[in-house]
């Protein structure tokens, strides 16, 4: 059961690159790890998933060291609107129950 | 279509009412999901339908009995509930049953209030 650790909230000014670390020290071999972000009162929004080195879609960045004890997702120059909570989540393809939210990262963007 | 849709958006019950939630999606995924997510919380997994067949978190109280009529609609039924089971309610759907390594798609929750 891969736990996942992030910090409990960060602040950022709009326009900087943000970047928010999970560590998950017991991942496995199988394991995948995607970010979700979510806003007060919407169901959690897929970022942006990998497995290992680094991986970059139009909105995000992920970056996973080759031990993949931690993994960093970057958001490039926030907006207001990149405020909400950041979740990261570790599982592979088995049962899903084994697969758990961490308690997610509640970022702040302030003008 | 990439969604999914969840009604009520919200609902208010007593403790003695049977209520359901309802959750569709027609994205052709062979898996859905139910979470229950407390306020500040983080979503967690409550019942996994997976090409139709149940798997259920055994902490989950008897009191939440889910149903998948099909691969493409999902409900929650509920009966005699604690005011402790208020919360948002969330549907999710995947490729497969394997929430770790697919990517769920959430619909937008059922915000749950037991007076």
């Amino acid at each position: 059961l891969a736990k996942t650790t992030q910090p409990i909230s960060m602040d950022s000014y709009e326009g900087q690159e943000v970047n928010i670390t999970c560590s998950h020290n017991n991942i496995a071999t199988n394991d995948y790890i995607t970010w979700y972000q979510q806003f007060p009162s919407q169901g959690p929004r897929f970022i942006i998933q990998g497995y290992k080195t680094k991986v970059t879609n139009e909105v995000a960045s992920l970056f996973i060291p080759a031990d993949r004890k931690s993994s960093t997702l970057s958001l490039p120059r926030v907006s207001l609107s990149d405020t909400a909570v950041y979740y990261c989540l570790v599982g592979d393809r088995g049962g899903g129950f084994k697969t758990i939210f961490g308690a997610g990262t509640r970022l702040f963007v302030k003008a | 279509d990439t969604e999914v849709t969840q009604t009520p958006k919200h609902l208010v019950m007593g403790m003695t009412n049977k209520k359901s939630l309802k959750c569709e999606q027609h994205m052709g995924h062979r898996a859905m999901y139910w979470y229950k997510q407390k306020a500040k919380k983080p979503p967690e997994l409550m019942f996994v339908y997976s090409y139709e067949k149940l798997s259920i978190n055994e902490s989950v109280p008897s009191r939440f009995s889910p149903e998948c009529p099909n691969s493409s609609l999902l409900n929650l039924h509920l009966h005699a509930l604690q005011p402790e089971d208020s919360a948002l309610y969330l549907c999710a759907s995947s490729p497969e049953g394997a929430p770790g390594a697919n990517v769920l798609t959430f619909g937008a929750g059922s915000r749950l209030t037991v007076l």
